[in-house]
């Protein structure tokens, strides 16, 4: 079975730091890879995604993520974080070669951003 | 340009009851999807439209659960009856091709 881990459930950081939230998935098949974030009662944001082409893609907000696929990962990073950031992110996975509009979604990382 | 809209934005049930939660995508999107968060845990896929058609119901937990998009417009999910384990926060999104999907808010349900 398919699955995305999301290896910290909670990242506590103080403002102006850097900050990587991890993902990993189990296949190494033609994936799809996509970040989402959650701010407090609204619903899933779309901050970036991979189809194909670099690695390194960059996102909304100043995140960007790193496609390795040797270690099936899908790193989320940002040099600088700032209070606004708090908020749970969401990693998710579809699958090429199967049914790719069907999502796999970690089970998220809640970003707690102190001043 | 809306985004995905979800209704009602929360609703509290007893075990045996019926709730019916409605989905109104983005304008002109085909596709449409269902997922569900329960206690915590990670965001499930329950099921995909493509118009007024189910391509992919795995995910759907079981028959208590009905899915219908009639005219390919909005959907709605039934829960009848529902039960305890049914509580959870039930997303929709929409797409147009399939490589980036936008959430509504949710529903937040709760079956007591």
């Amino acid at each position: 079975a398919q699955s995305v881990t999301q290896l910290d459930s909670q990242v506590p950081v103080f403002e102006e730091a850097p900050v990587e939230l991890r993902c990993n998935y189990s296949s190494s098949v033609s994936v799809y890879l996509f970040w989402y974030v959650q701010y407090p009662n609204q619903g899933l944001q779309l901050l970036l995604k991979y189809l194909s082409g670099s690695t390194l893609v960059k996102g909304i907000n100043g995140f960007e993520a790193e496609f390795n696929k040797s270690q099936t990962s899908f790193h989320l990073r940002k040099p600088s974080v700032h209070i606004s950031d708090t908020a749970e992110y969401f990693c998710a996975v579809s699958y090429a070669t199967y049914n790719f509009n069907k999502f796999y979604f970690g089970s998220g990382t809640k970003l707690n951003v102190k001043p | 340009e809306a985004g995905v809209t979800q209704f009602p934005s929360h609703s509290v049930i007893e075990k045996g009851q019926t709730v019916t939660l409605r989905c109104d995508p983005i304008s002109g999107h085909d596709n449409l999807y269902w997922y569900r968060r329960v206690m915590g845990k990670e965001i499930k896929f329950l099921l995909h439209f493509v118009k007024e058609s189910k391509q992919d119901e795995s995910g759907m937990p079981n028959n208590r659960f009905l899915a219908e998009r009639t005219g390919g417009t909005y959907s709605t999910l039934k829960v009848q009856p529902a039960e305890l384990e049914d509580s959870g926060v039930y997303f929709c999104a929409s797409s147009q091709d399939g490589q980036g999907q936008y959430f509504g808010p949710g529903t937040r349900l709760l079956v007591l």
